[in-house]
């Protein structure tokens, strides 16, 4: 079945850093969702994406989905400790059925 | 609206008992969604439901599990009879059409 792994699982970033987040798919996506997740709370939509090669971008993250719509990237810039949470993204291949990546777990330090 | 409602927020529950988690979707929303997380696993998708009519339950772990959704307002999950592994935080979330997905703040469910 449809597979969507992430990477890094784990990253740490000093307050005011860049960090990068990858999301690859097994399949071709027909458009891809990334979410936040805070310690104890529960996922938060953040974006969707469908166009082949898109970007957005909101205050300090840039999402981009890939050409091929396989991949995309959330990029933050200058990290905050309020970015401190886990970012999920979201593949869905036909119809509603999201699958979920593992995740990367962002920690902070001040 | 109050957004994506479930309850219990918590059970803790013995093993061979019957669970139910309830979940009140967002009014208007066609679509609703049973997800399980785990540090293992991450966040799995058990079945989802269009119109009140289940489309995929390939997630479904075992016959043990049911999902019911008699109304557009209301859908329960039931595990019968449950085991210890399926510990874990069980969320609802729902969405109008191929958007976001809103989610409920979950149940985490305890099996000793």
């Amino acid at each position: 079945g449809q597979q969507v792994m992430q990477i890094p699982q784990y990253q740490h970033v000093q307050e005011g850093e860049d960090f990068t987040t990858y999301c690859n798919s097994s399949t071709t996506l027909s458009n891809i969702q990334w979410y936040k997740q805070r310690p104890g709370g529960h996922p938060v939509f953040l974006i969707q994406l469908v166009k082949s090669g898109e970007v957005k971008k909101q205050k300090r993250l840039t999402f981009q989905f890939g050409e091929a719509k396989k991949n995309s990237s959330l990029h933050i810039t200058a990290t905050q400790t309020t970015d401190v949470g886990t970012y999920f993204c979201a593949g869905a291949v036909a119809g509603n059925k999201l699958t979920f990546g593992g995740g990367t777990r962002v920690l902070v330090k001040p | 609206d109050a957004g994506v409602i479930q309850s219990p927020r918590h059970e803790v529950t013995e093993m061979g008992q019957e669970v139910t988690l309830r979940c009140k979707p967002i009014s208007g929303h066609d679509y609703l969604f049973w997800y399980r997380q785990t540090m293992m696993r991450g966040l799995e998708l058990l079945i989802y439901f269009n119109n009140n009519v289940p489309i995929d339950d390939s997630g479904m772990p075992e016959d043990r599990f049911s999902a019911k959704m008699p109304n557009a307002s209301f859908s329960t999950l039931k595990i019968q009879p449950s085991e210890p592994r399926d510990s874990a935080v069980y969320f609802c979330a729902s969405s109008l059409e191929v958007t976001e997905a809103f989610f409920g703040q979950g149940t985490r469910l305890t099996v000793v």
